[in-house]
């Protein structure tokens, strides 16, 4: 069966310091994977998503970026946090029968 | 870019009752589906739903594809306590390579 990592779990950073956040999925190969954000009782707002190694499509143009430097392996990067980048991150794989999540990681930006 | 609306946005309701919630859209969707979040967990899927008219259950979940290809919706019934957290539905346009396009989700609670 197929299984979804994110790490960490949480995170606390301070404005201006750089970010990895990064995924993994087991159990299935070349899947679509995906970066949210969710802002504290809001919606899921897509940022990246790729459809295979080093093909990245940028939804939402941000100081993030996202890198898939392995078929089964999505990272989410920034060289310089803001407080807006403050949320709940969702990193997500695809296939026919849906998109699953994994358990997020919550970041917060001070 | 493409836009489902959800509704209701929050919705209290006594455990026992049965909930209903919809999405809509101007544009045709391929495939809906209808996701359930925990707090501080990741969305889970529910029921997806593939071809127009089709209605499915999934205990006492049950949700519709409408037969326009526009709309969707989830009823959940007799909720428990545990019915609590927010429901998204999301609709696919194309192929599924195509992100998924999510409504804004419903909040629901239930007094016991």
């Amino acid at each position: 069966s197929q299984t979804i990592h994110q790490w960490p779990a949480t995170l606390v950073q301070p404005v201006g310091s750089p970010l990895s956040l990064e995924c993994t999925v087991e159990g299935t190969s070349n899947p679509n994977l995906y970066w949210y954000r969710q802002a504290a009782g809001r919606g899921l707002q897509l940022l990246f998503y790729s459809v295979g190694i080093g093909q990245i499509s940028s939804e939402v143009p941000q100081n993030l970026s996202a890198s898939r430097p392995q078929d089964r392996q999505f990272i989410l990067s920034s060289k310089k946090l803001l407080l807006s980048d403050s949320g709940f991150y969702l990193c997500a794989w695809g296939a026919l029968a849906g998109e699953f999540f994994g358990p997020g990681t919550r970041l917060t930006v001070l | 870019g493409q836009q489902l609306n959800q509704s209701p946005q929050s919705m209290f309701i006594q455990e026992g009752e049965d909930v209903s919630m919809n999405c809509t859209s101007s544009s045709i969707f391929n495939t809906w589906l209808w996701y359930k979040q925990d707090p501080g967990e990741g969305p889970v899927l529910l029921i997806a739903l593939y071809k127009a008219g089709e209605l499915t259950s999934n205990g006492r979940l049950t949700a519709q594809f409408g037969i326009t290809r526009k709309d969707s919706f989830l009823n959940i019934s007799a909720s428990i306590p545990s019915d609590v957290g927010i429901y998204f539905c999301a609709g696919q346009l194309g192929s599924g390579n195509t992100p998924l396009v999510f409504g804004k989700g419903t909040r629901l609670s239930v007094i016991a």
